[in-house]
């Protein structure tokens, strides 16, 4: 059976300090790997896509990047964070550009 | 582009009474249609989806009929349960090269005993 994991699961973090967030995939090959971004009590809005190692697609800017260093392995980093980049970051998989599975994702808040 | 509209939450209710959570979505695609629960602190599960229109899906008592014609996909269920209570979304996908899926702004149940 298929796993996500993500980790952190929480971070607080300091505006201006880098970050690095991580998601792993067990149990699917070549999966479709998406990053979302999710404001308190808001809805859902999909920052990047990966369908190959090394190949990712940015979706939205918010000063944000994202790798795919395995076939695996999600990364979502910045070197400067922002009071806005305060929300709930989810990894989600797909195969065949289908439905998507989410993980259980990483609560960042941003001082 | 592509955009769904769904019942403004919050939408509370008595166990036992039946739930109806409006859903009409936008696209010039032949989209899938999902519908999505979030728990609270956990990330979306999928409820189920209809890839077809005029089908139906079903799952764990709620079901959603995707409705080419009205372009709406309400989610219903008879019964709901204290355990119901969470956030549904509306989704529309997968659409474009990425696979993006559209969510629904939403609508949180609670479910008083």
């Amino acid at each position: 059976a298929q796993t996500i994991h993500q980790w952190p699961v929480a971070e607080i973090k300091a505006v201006g300090s880098p970050l690095s967030l991580g998601c792993t995939i067990k149990g699917k090959s070549s999966p479709n790997l998406y990053w979302y971004w999710q404001a308190t009590g808001g809805t859902l809005q999909q920052l990047f896509y990966s369908i190959t190692v090394g190949q990712v697609e940015s979706v939205v800017q918010l000063n944000l990047s994202a790798s795919r260093p395995k076939d695996d392995q999600f990364i979502l980093s910045t070197e400067k964070l922002l009071l806005s980049h305060s929300g709930f970051y989810l990894c989600a998989w797909s195969l065949h550009n289908y439905e998507q599975y989410f993980g259980p994702g990483t609560r960042l808040t941003v001082l | 582009g592509d955009s769904v509209t769904q019942t403004k939450g919050p939408v509370t209710l008595s166990e036992g009474t039946s739930l109806t959570v409006n859903c009409s979505y936008e696209t010039k695609q032949y989209p899938t249609l999902f519908w999505y629960v979030q728990y609270p602190g956990e990330g979306p599960q999928l409820l189920f989806k209809v890839p077809k229109a005029n089908e139906k899906g079903s799952n764990r008592g709620f079901e959603a009929t995707y409705d080419k014609g009205t372009t709406s996909f309400h989610l219903q269920k008879a019964s709901v349960q204290e355990s119901d209570s969470a956030v549904y979304y509306c989704v529309l996908g997968p659409g474009g090269s990425n696979a993006k899926l559209t969510f629904g702004k939403g609508t949180k149940l609670s479910v008083k005993s």
